[in-house]
This record gives C-alpha cells, structure tokens and sequence, in this order.
C-alpha cells in the first residue's frame, strides 16, 4: 500500500463505552507499534507486533487496552470502558522489520475523544 | 527508562537558520531519529545518524551528534514557511525481545514567521 492508514481519523465517544481503532500497515511490514500522543506530549509506546505476535505489552496503560493484528496485515487496538483520560491520538506505525532499529512509518492518527 | 528531552517552542523568520536541540540519557543508544509533524498529520521521517557519526548533511538539515554530551541537534538551513511543524527527536533503546523500543521528546514546535 502507499502508505500506513488509520481509521476512524476522528472518534467521539462517551465515557464507559467501548472503542476500536484500526490500523492497516504499509504492505509487506512485519513490524507494527501503537503510540497514544497526549495534546502537547511527546509519544507514548503501547505496544509493538513482530507478525501477529505481541512480545510486550508492558506499555499498554490499563487493563482496559487491549491489541489484536490478523497475521502481519491489519491491527485493531480496542479500548473498553473509555475514560476521559484516554483522550488523545493514537498513533500506528510499521516498519519492515523489528530488529536493528528499522524506520518506523507512521500514519496520520485516530484523534479519540472521550466526553 | 530513557528520558528524550527538548524545548518546547522556537520561532525563527523565514531565511534564517532554525537549530532544534534534544537531549538523551540512554549511553547505549545506537541510533537517533529526527521526525516532522504537520497539523493533523502522522510523523513523518526526516533523518537518522548512527551514534559512531559525529554529523550527517541531507541537503538543508545538519544533524549534529555530541555522544559525549548525550546531545543531538538539527539544522535547518534557509528556513521556509512550509517547515512550520513538530519536530520529535526519537532515541532508540537497547534490544529487546528482538525490538528496539523508540523513545520519543516531547517535541519542538518550530514557528516560521514571514
């Protein structure tokens, strides 16, 4: 594909629901990250995919947050019970492999907004 | 774990030089990434310098390396309106389970004033 893409590009919701991001990665990618930005912070690490594997989730925030990726195509990250300090964008990137550093590709972001 | 630090805000007029500092706390660090991010969009790659370079030149941008220091610079030359964006300084941490964990600043927004 051109590009990684993320849907929905906006998302808002009311406190206590659930919500499920999508990322679809650069084709080809076997590495895939989910990264939460807060507004006016820096990027938070969540969780990383080497295929359909997650090796580390030590980052997701809660127990509420959980990720799923369908062999080494498209990751849904999947928040229950929202809170509003879940509010931020939720960033997905791909790179062709995890080892040594590879370039992370990053698409343009789910912006969740939790009311 | 790794701490990427940067100032918040610089504004320059358009011609002059922006200079983007960032510093890092990890001495393992093998590479370190410099990401742009325009309104509403994903980061974008700019650049990248192994941590045996003292400097790397992609046309307009200089990164500058001080491993010593712990301290990782980004020029740009000739600043243009359109370069107006969140510049994220992005540190790379040791392996594990065969992934290299990016550590991101908090980003610098660079202002480029007419």
């Amino acid at each position: 594909g051109a590009g990684v893409s993320q849907s929905p590009s906006n998302k808002v919701t009311e406190k206590g629901k659930d919500v499920e991001l999508r990322c679809d990665p650069i084709s080809g990618h076997t590495a895939l990250y989910w990264y939460r930005q807060r507004l006016g912070q820096g990027l938070e690490f969540l969780i990383y995919f080497q295929g359909n594997s997650a090796p580390d989730k030590s980052g997701l925030p809660s127990d509420r947050f959980s990720a799923e990726r369908t062999g080494e195509s498209v990751s849904t990250l999947t928040i229950q019970r929202t809170q509003q300090e879940d509010s931020a964008v939720y960033l997905c990137a791909s790179s062709l492999r995890s080892g040594g550093a590879d370039t992370q590709y990053f698409g343009p972001g789910t912006r969740l907004t939790v009311l | 774990g790794e701490d990427v630090e940067q100032s918040l805000f610089l504004s320059v007029r358009e011609g002059d030089s922006s200079v983007i500092n960032c510093t890092y706390t990890d001495s393992s660090s093998t590479y370190l990434y410099w990401y742009k991010q325009e309104p509403g969009a994903g980061l974008q790659l700019l650049t990248y310098i192994f941590s045996n370079m003292d400097m790397k030149q992609d046309q307009r941008l200089t990164v500058l390396l001080n491993k010593k220091d712990k301290h990782l610079s980004l020029r740009i030359a000739d600043t243009q309106t359109g370069d107006s964006a969140i510049y994220f300084c992005a540190d790379v941490g040791p392996q594990k389970y065969n992934f290299n964990k990016f550590y991101f600043g908090s980003g610098t927004k660079l202002n480029v004033k007419p």
